[in-house]
């Protein structure tokens, strides 16, 4: 029974090229989260996505910056045009329902790193 | 918004050593999570606590929920070198309303640990 899966684990993008992180969440669980950690920081909610639904988004750059979680097929992070400070580690992290007990599983991360 | 203040940041300590960190908040939170990251890796849950007073053990950790539901300790016995890593408390977020969005956490900055053999 697989965890979270991720991937890439690494991507490297220049500056004004686009990322695309994958999250396939752990097979039944249906919400899916998205984190973001710069180095030496805890991490940092983005978005909150149910199958086919954006539930929570408070945690997102306005711009560049889109998620989506189709009715088939894993969760994508996208960020356009990507810069600098977009470097960090991007954690999906999935779970049954929107557990009172948050029993998160978290993946082991995508580490983009802008050139 | 909601911050989680950890301390200390950082702890280097021998083998055999127990450890003891804790969290602090501006506001008032009903659960309390305790996360540990290896490098490289992601968070993985600890120990989980609901109730206010709450004393919670899991193995050699044991974490506490303070009475005044604004602070949380977290103590490793008998410490041992896989011990190693950056230890995170979390708790529920807010949503932009106000009230509680079930799923999103906030996180504090961590306490990195250092265990020599």
């Amino acid at each position: 029974n697989a965890g979270v899966m991720q991937n890439p684990r690494h991507l490297v993008r220049r500056r004004g090229q686009e990322a695309r992180l994958r999250c396939s969440p752990v097979k039944g669980h249906s919400h899916v989260y998205w984190y973001r950690q710069l180095p030496e920081e805890g991490l940092k909610f983005m978005v909150y996505l149910q199958k086919e639904n954006i539930i929570d988004e408070s945690g997102m750059p306005k711009e560049r910056f889109s998620a989506e979680f189709p009715k088939e097929g894993p969760s994508i992070l996208r960020i356009q045009q990507v810069v600098r400070g977009d470097s960090a580690a991007y954690f999906c992290a999935s779970s049954t329902r929107d557990t009172p007990n948050y029993g998160y599983t978290f993946g082991s991360g995508t580490r983009l790193t802008v050139v | 918004g909601q911050q989680l203040n950890q301390s200390p940041q950082s702890m280097f300590i021998q083998e055999g050593e127990d450890v003891s960190m804790n969290c602090t908040s501006s506001s008032i939170f009903n659960t309390w999570l305790w996360y540990k990251q290896d490098p490289g890796e992601g968070p993985v849950l600890l120990i989980a606590l609901y109730k206010a007073g709450e004393l919670t053990s899991n193995g050699r950790l044991t974490a506490q929920f303070g009475i005044t539901r604004k602070d949380s300790f977290l103590n490793i016995s008998a410490s041992i070198p896989s011990d190693v890593g950056i230890y995170f408390c979390a708790g529920p977020g807010s949503s932009n309303a106000g009230g509680t969005s079930y799923g999103k956490l906030t996180f504090g900055q961590g306490t990195i640990l250092t265990v020599h053999p």
